[in-house]
């Protein structure tokens, strides 16, 4: 099946600091990614969709300028978590779909902690 | 909107019992239906899927068959496995270009020996 990964896996920062969270399709072009957030024993909380070549659009409550998020090319999304803080702390996860309206390919997550 | 619900977990079993994980779901049109499992520490992963009514999807022992009539899509094994202890969500796609899909809540699953 397509292929996902996403860099870092794990990543601590200190509180104020900024991360970014890369995700690429490695056997597909994506023309649309998703970012997700998933709570300790909850669901997935669809955060954006990104859109290359074009802004992401947000989900009602996620802040854009807080998490922006760039899809640069084909294969590559980025979601930068600005001046983070505990309370974003989270697992990250980011989706592709190989076709439009299809199943989707997950990458493996990225575990973000702010100190 | 659409939306997907399914059992709370979470749900313990012993070795080799049946599992059933109900999943039920609201749309307009005719959804994808699916379920993904994560293993601990894991991202998610696809475990099966159906794209029209009475479609059964099947892997590694799972089975769940896409009824319209119902509106559900439950998951079943006949004999659980240690090794499928995990979470697993029911979710459905528009099948709409630019669509995410929508996730239930997700049912964890432990099973000892």
């Amino acid at each position: 099946g397509a292929v996902v990964s996403q860099h870092p896996s794990r990543v601590i920062c200190k509180s104020g600091t900024s991360v970014k969270i890369e995700c690429r399709s490695l056997d597909f072009q994506a023309t649309t990614m998703f970012w997700y957030r998933q709570f300790p024993k909850k669901s997935l909380m669809l955060m954006a969709t990104s859109n290359e070549g074009s802004k992401a659009t947000y989900e009602q409550g996620v802040e854009k300028d807080k998490f922006l998020i760039n899809h640069a090319s084909l294969t590559l999304s980025t979601l930068t978590v600005t001046s983070a803080h505990p309370e974003d702390s989270s697992f990250y996860i980011c989706s592709a779909p190989r076709e439009a309206g299809t199943e989707q390919f997950f990458g493996p997550g990225t575990r973000l902690t702010v100190l | 909107g659409d939306s997907v619900t399914q059992m709370e977990g979470p749900v313990t079993l012993s070795e080799e019992a049946f599992l059933t994980i109900n999943c039920t779901y609201t749309a307009t049109g005719y959804p994808s239906l699916f379920w993904y499992v994560q293993y601990p520490g894991e991202g998610l992963q696809l475990l099966l899927k159906a794209t029209k009514a009475d479609d059964k999807g099947s892997n590694k022992g799972f089975e769940a068959t896409y009824r319209k009539e119902t509106t559900s899509f439950h998951l079943e094994k006949g004999s659980v496995q240690v090794s499928d202890s995990a979470v697993y969500f029911c979710a459905l796609s528009r099948n709409q270009a630019g669509t995410a899909l929508i996730f239930g809540k997700g049912t964890t699953l432990s099973v000892s020996s």
